[in-house]
């Protein structure tokens, strides 16, 4: 199974901070990556697919990169609405496993 | 709208099964896999399995394989994922979510949830 680590676990931010999250892959996955965020008590809405694609709807505050193994999730300028829990998720084999999980909270 | 509707709470003993079911509309069923995700209370996303739409294969997580079931039902647009043998561990919330080929195979529109309680 391919293994998927989120860093931080959590962080700290403030509204207005540039805020990037990691995501590493144990093995290559090309660009099968994908990005989610849930809110407290809702289902996860997709954020960015195929590692750099924004979801349609999605503000463009919200970005993504990486390709092989690592693989980042940028927000630009975090907005009040953006604190939440961010996965990652590889769709490169089955079982699709998803990374962790990263909190970001109010600072 | 295109959308993904689930099966209302449950609450089980344990030992017992409990079927979750997810009704879509808005779309062309057979287009789109369905999956299965579970979240366990204060826990992070766990995927299960995947069934094709389109023929009924499945892939389940080796964790689950033996105890899960996932269907389908063309003529409602219904998919259905059946967990048997429930543990108190099994308590958890259970999402069904479309897959996309245009996304990679990300998940693009989710249900509500069905929150499972394994309690005695």
């Amino acid at each position: 199974d391919i293994q998927m680590t989120q860093s931080p676990s959590s962080l700290s931010a403030s509204v207005g901070d540039r805020v990037t999250i990691t995501c590493r892959a144990s093995q290559t996955i090309t660009t099968y990556l994908n990005w989610y965020q849930q809110k407290r008590g809702k289902a996860p809405t997709l954020l960015i697919y195929d590692a750099g694609s924004l979801q349609s709807g999605v503000p463009s505050r919200f970005s993504g990169g990486g390709s092989g193994t690592d693989f980042t999730l940028t927000i630009s300028s975090l907005q009040p609405e953006d604190f939440a829990t961010y996965y990652c998720q590889q769709t490169y084999s089955t079982p699709r496993t998803f990374g962790q999980g990263t909190k970001v909270e109010v600072k | 709208q295109v959308q993904l509707v689930q099966s209302g709470n449950e609450v089980k003993n344990p030992g017992a099964s409990v079927k979750v079911s997810c009704r879509a509309s808005g779309y062309s069923f057979k287009s789109y896999n369905i999956n299965w995700v579970r979240q366990a209370p204060g826990q992070g996303v766990e995927w299960m399995g995947w069934i094709s739409t389109y023929n009924g294969k499945t892939n389940t997580a080796q964790k689950f394989q033996g105890r899960v079931t996932m269907t389908t039902d063309t003529p409602t647009s219904t998919a259905s994922m059946e967990l048997r043998s429930l543990r108190s561990d099994d308590t958890a919330v259970y999402y069904c979510a479309r897959e996309s080929t245009s996304t990679r195979y990300g998940m693009d529109v989710w249900g509500q949830g069905t929150t499972v309680t394994v309690s005695s």
